[in-house]
């Protein structure tokens, strides 16, 4: 496809379980780039990876979220001990490399994992 | 710290009018890119307008207009000619790269509502 794809679409999780979510990048793009959106709110920053590289990790809200991109392309958000402030979508967004800021980078985003913990 | 205000919850405006959506940044950084994004009740976040810190012209696409205040450091979207289908959450954002630092910072969001 042509754009990028996360998966699953919708996932309930009972409190404890684990979560893994995937996002497919565009082909190519170099950046990938997390984010949690809760209902009502903005896209909040969790983790960014140049390739396989993960360099800003800082918005991961606790050590139960962990995510990696072994091979530069696909990458998975996996979260452990699921708890119900978890429910949230999901947002994966690539752009083809991070350039400078002054540059037009155009951030694509997915249609989001929406995440729901009962 | 980098931040981005959206002081407009909630805004109505009649189809056909336009409408000013406001956007105020902070940063320190002098390099910086601005965003605009659509987000329709679907969820997908469309993206609608760059303006990038260096550039002197306002940008413009189409119907969208960015209103680009530098030393207020302010990025204000126009939508001009408001159609039905305008009506979804549009959020402004930052981006700031650096060697090993890529980060996009969102403000809270404006609900548009276009009347018929």
């Amino acid at each position: 496809g042509a754009g990028v794809s996360q998966s699953p679409r919708y996932k309930v999780a009972k409190r404890g379980q684990d979560v893994a979510l995937r996002c497919d990048p565009i082909s190519g793009h170099v950046s990938l780039f997390w984010y949690q959106q809760a209902l009502g709110q903005g896209p909040e920053f969790l983790t960014y990876f140049q390739n396989e590289a993960q360099l800003d990790k800082s918005g991961l809200p606790s050590d139960r979220f962990f995510a990696e991109r072994p091979e530069g392309s696909v990458s998975t958000l996996k979260i452990q001990r699921t708890q119900q402030e978890d429910s949230a979508v999901y947002l994966c967004a690539s752009s083809v490399r991070s350039g400078t800021s002054g540059t037009h980078n155009e951030q694509f985003f997915g249609p989001g994992t929406r995440l729901t913990v009962l | 710290a980098q931040k981005i205000t959206q002081t407009q919850p909630g805004m109505f405006v009649q189809e056909k009018e336009a409408v000013t959506l406001d956007c105020t940044y902070d940063t320190s950084d002098q390099s910086y890119g601005l965003f605009w994004y659509k987000q329709p009740s679907s969820g997908e976040m469309i993206f609608l307008i760059y303006q990038g810190s260096y550039d002197e012209q306002n940008a413009t696409e189409g119907r969208y207009s960015l209103n680009f205040q530098k030393a207020r450091k302010s990025a204000n979207l126009v939508i001009s000619a408001s159609q039905l289908g305008d009506s979804a959450m549009y959020f402004c954002a930052m981006r700031v790269v650096e060697t090993s630092y890529d980060k996009v910072i969102f403000g809270p969001g404006t609900s548009l509502s276009v009347i018929p």
